[in-house]
């Protein structure tokens, strides 16, 4: 299965919004309400952000917020900060019980 | 708390075996699937697989299927990533990660710090 595609960077200032995109297709994304969010700071493990398309584990800002739209997820920091410099994955659940991730954008604030 | 500590770093010739491990903690083992999660140096991240250890099902992607062998042993809570032989290719940082969500997959709640593989003449 292909990876999903987000793009390779963005950026922002404190105190401003970003927004990363993670595109599958209508067998992935589209099909299930099973996106999940991923932080990863360098030189550090994968942190869960956002599950099931939305919903943000106990201990997450609610600056994290996700949403979906036909075969693309989205996941906005509202209110950026220095400590959300990282890169961010997305996954997808698919079919035959299996993940797939997408190719990871790296946040930078300015 | 929950927890996953995985093994030390390894470095290993081309062509050797090695073996893996992922203990898990402060959960009911046998309920949860557990999966490896390869990143390659300065790469993204990779979803290879996965095993139930209370049946030990296993869910390959085919990007790693035939490449490498999940498994685990209930009795002391730990899963397992094996090579039969390493390629200088299989270089990377792996982790293990506990899954959940209404499938019971759907997602990784719980990860690992990684273990560094290096594989090299």
């Amino acid at each position: 299965q292909s990876a999903l595609t987000q793009p390779p960077s963005v950026s922002g200032s404190p105190g401003q919004s970003v927004t990363i995109s993670c595109t599958g297709t209508s067998s992935d994304v589209g099909y299930y309400n099973r996106v999940s969010w991923y932080q990863q700071p360098p030189g550090t493990a994968p942190k869960l952000m956002i599950y099931d398309v939305r919903n943000r584990p106990s201990g997450v800002p609610d600056r994290f917020s996700g949403s979906k739209s036909g075969n693309t997820a989205s996941l906005t920091i509202s209110g950026l900060q220095a400590e959300d410099e990282a890169d961010y994955y997305c996954s997808s659940y698919i079919s035959s019980s299996t993940l797939v991730f997408g190719g990871g954008t790296k946040l930078t604030v300015l | 708390e929950v927890q996953l500590v995985q093994s030390g770093p390894e470095v290993k010739k081309p062509g050797e075996s090695l073996k893996i491990s992922c203990k898990g903690s402060g959960y009911r083992f046998t309920t949860y699937w557990i999966g490896w999660v390869r990143q390659m140096p300065g790469k993204g991240l990779e979803w290879m697989g996965i095993i139930y250890p209370g049946d030990s099902e296993t869910r390959y992607s085919p990007s790693f299927q035939g490449q490498v062998t999940i498994s685990a042993d209930k009795s002391i809570t730990t899963a397992y990533l094996q090579w039969s032989s390493l390629k200088a290719s299989d270089t990377a940082i792996y982790y293990c990660a506990r899954h959940t969500g209404l499938d019971g997959i759907d997602y990784m709640d719980v990860w690992g710090i990684g273990t560094t593989v290096t594989v090299s003449s």
